[in-house]
């Protein structure tokens, strides 16, 4: 019973560097989603996926892109990561197109940028 | 744009005793979740409620939806060591509104 498998879980990266975090869900979701979380500031909404094919900005997506692969997998893209990048990446899925379902988390990736 | 505001910021409790925190927002919701979040690990859905009014438990947690639906209690009785972590609330004025996300309440319990 996976859930949302993200990788890496941990990534230092020195500015102006890029990198993609991954994300795959098992749970034949329909939603997707990427959240920054930082201290005191809760989760804030970056990108996300309502279904395959499609994308839209959340409230912080400044300097980030993203590809909903297929179904399973949605990716975050830094193309040139700045200090102010450095937080917790969460993945979710839910599974009703509606955006006030649970949404199922993933473990996190843990980004620094020097 | 919409806010939510979680309180207390942080609580430090003896083991078996009761917590009650809660979450307002300056809008109407619809929606109100709750997570909790351990160290290391990405936040999971404790209790959802979809009705003004309604309470709804989960073990030793009771959730309540404010009937003036700004504002939604999450309570925990007995409380015991693995309690610990952030307890988010979450909410949306509709079902087409994204979920929107409070800064957390951290709980230690000390036994």
């Amino acid at each position: 019973n996976a859930g949302v498998t993200q990788t890496p879980k941990f990534q230092v990266l020195k500015t102006g560097q890029s990198m993609t975090l991954q994300c795959a869900q098992d749970m034949n979701h329909n939603s997707m989603y990427w959240y920054r979380q930082d201290p005191g500031m809760g989760l804030r909404l970056i990108y996300y996926s309502a279904s395959e094919g499609t994308t839209d900005k959340g409230e912080v997506p400044n300097g980030y892109n993203v590809s909903r692969l297929n179904k399973r997998e949605f990716s975050l893209r830094l193309e040139s990561a700045a200090p102010s990048q450095t937080s917790v990446y969460f993945c979710a899925s839910s599974e009703l197109g509606r955006d006030n379902q649970p949404q199922h988390f993933g473990d996190g990736t843990r980004l620094s940028i020097l | 744009g919409q806010q939510l505001n979680q309180s207390p910021q942080s609580m430090f409790i003896q083991e078996g005793e009761d917590v009650s925190m809660n979450c307002t927002s300056s809008s109407i919701f619809n929606t109100w979740l709750w997570y909790k979040q351990e160290p290391g690990e990405g936040p999971v859905l404790l209790i959802a409620l979809y009705k003004a009014g309604e309470l709804t438990s989960n073990g030793r947690l009771t959730a309540q939806f404010g009937i003036t639906r700004k504002d939604s209690f999450l309570n925990i009785s007995a409380s015991i060591p693995s309690d610990v972590g952030i307890y988010f609330c979450a909410g949306s004025g509709t079902s087409y509104d994204k979920v929107i996300f409070g800064p957390g309440t951290s709980l230690s319990v000390i036994p």
